[in-house]
């Protein structure tokens, strides 16, 4: 029973390509996050969403997009995708507040060629 | 934001030693997390120490917070093997938002 599963786990794709990222969690969290880790291992948080809404919004492209149909789910769309753009994206679950952890997905190792 | 920094960035230790990791950070803090990652895999929550405690416990995980320093402890005890991974210290300013420390690799030797 998977908490936090987010697919694919590996994605290679070419430079322009668009692609998404699934993300679901089965724990009854109402917070969701995406976080991008780069090749230096430092994670860094692109979105949360609170019960479908976005909550935090970092600086990221707009050709990143996310998409919440239900609290559990939270998928990463992107557009136009750049070299750059190759990292492990992280999708996260929290029940929010000060006092709970964060519940992480495995990751989806993203390679543009 | 502000980033965590964490020392050392890699710590290789005999089997049954102790492993300290430290953290510091800039900014207030609601709490202060420590995650590990073995390589491959997502994160994993280790402990949670809010700003208003100073110490606390867990199985062979002792974590200190010293807000006045502005900084954090992660010792494991009588370490093993399967101890080996990159440990994250992270930290939750107001507004609930996690802030990662460039995380510290471990290796345990058997």
């Amino acid at each position: 029973d998977t908490a936090v599963s987010q697919t694919p786990k590996y994605l290679v794709t070419q430079m322009g390509n668009d692609k998404s990222i699934k993300c679901e969690q089965n724990l009854g969290h109402d917070t969701m996050y995406w976080y991008k880790q780069d090749s230096k291992k430092f994670l860094k948080i692109m979105f949360s969403y609170n019960n479908k809404e976005l909550i935090i919004n970092e600086t990221v492209p707009n050709r990143f997009s996310p998409k919440s149909p239900d609290k559990a789910h939270l998928n990463l769309h992107i557009n136009s995708l750049e070299l750059g753009d190759s990292a492990v994206y992280f999708c996260a679950s929290s029940q929010g507040g000060r006092d709970y952890g964060y519940t992480f997905g495995s990751g989806t190792r993203l390679t543009v060629v | 934001s502000q980033q965590g920094e964490e020392d050392p960035q890699a710590l290789s230790i005999q089997e049954g030693e102790n492993a300290t990791m430290n953290c510091s950070y800039k900014t207030s803090i609601n709490n202060l997390q420590w995650y590990r990652q073995n390589s491959g895999r997502g994160l994993v929550h280790l402990i949670l120490i809010r700003s208003n405690e100073r110490e606390k416990h867990s199985g062979r995980l002792r974590v200190t917070l010293d807000t006045s320093k502005k900084s954090s402890s992660l010792l494991i005890t009588a370490s093993r093997a399967a101890d080996t991974a990159s440990y994250f210290c992270v930290m939750m300013e107001y507004g609930n938002k996690l802030v990662f420390g460039a995380g510290t690799i471990l290796r345990v030797k058997s």
